[in-house]
């Protein structure tokens, strides 16, 4: 199995800028998914991209998958304070249903 | 609403002091699972199960116990739990094709800090 290897380890921005971060693996996937998780709490399942997606929107989100080069790229527009989070695209594991997680990005949303 | 619920939220508890934290979902999901989380370490899976009845170890299941007797309900136990247990957990569900690659969204409960002292 593998996981998802968030980049950047953090990012700071101001209201209103973009944020970018991107997911790499090493093998073939069928699909991958984003999920945030704010301090603490739960994770929250953004979108999923599947392996003969390129590109996906949901709201202020948009992500893409290029499986040439086996990654993807999470991009947040006109950011707010309540996106501060952490960001992971766990990979499916070895088991049917088991998610594979990194150490994710933690990007901060600053007034 | 869909959700997943967990209870207790915050747990304090001794050394071999059993308990158990429950974890129901409303979504007639077949998938549940647990997962840890650990600074440094991430989120890691407990244990799993498919369906009723039919559960299975993921990458730490050392002193824990599940059941599943009914599809709602995916109760974590820990029999003598210990201060490596001290951890936040999370119950996590989702529809299942029962086998196959693909995997479906899932939902994650608000978790349960739980120390053990």
């Amino acid at each position: 199995s593998q996981q998802g290897e968030e980049d950047p380890q953090a990012l700071s921005i101001q209201e209103g800028e973009n944020a970018t971060m991107n997911c790499s693996y090493k093998t073939s996937i069928n699909n991958l998914q984003w999920y945030r998780q704010n301090s603490g709490r739960g994770l929250v399942h953004l979108i999923l991209i599947r392996s003969n997606e390129r590109e996906k929107h949901s709201g202020r989100l948009r992500v893409t998958l290029d499986t040439s080069k086996k990654s993807s790229s999470l991009l947040i527009t006109a950011s707010r304070a309540a996106d501060t989070a952490s960001y992971f695209c766990p990979l499916n594991g070895d088991s049917w249903g088991k998610l594979q997680f990194g150490a994710g990005t933690q990007v901060v949303v600053t007034p | 609403e869909a959700q997943v619920t967990q209870n207790p939220r915050y747990l304090i508890t001794v050394t071999g002091k059993k308990l158990t934290v429950t974890c129901s979902q409303n979504m007639n999901h077949e998938y549940m699972s647990w997962y840890r989380q650990d600074p440094g370490l991430g989120l890691r899976q407990i244990y799993y199960s498919m369906n009723v009845e039919v559960t299975d170890k993921g990458d730490v299941p050392e002193g824990y116990k599940v059941s599943r007797k009914e599809k709602r309900n995916f109760p974590l136990i820990l029999e003598s739990p210990s201060p490596n247990q001290t951890s936040l957990y999370f119950c996590a569900s989702s529809l299942s094709t029962g086998g196959g690659t693909s995997s479906y969204e899932q939902y994650f409960g608000p978790g349960t800090r739980l120390t053990v002292t």
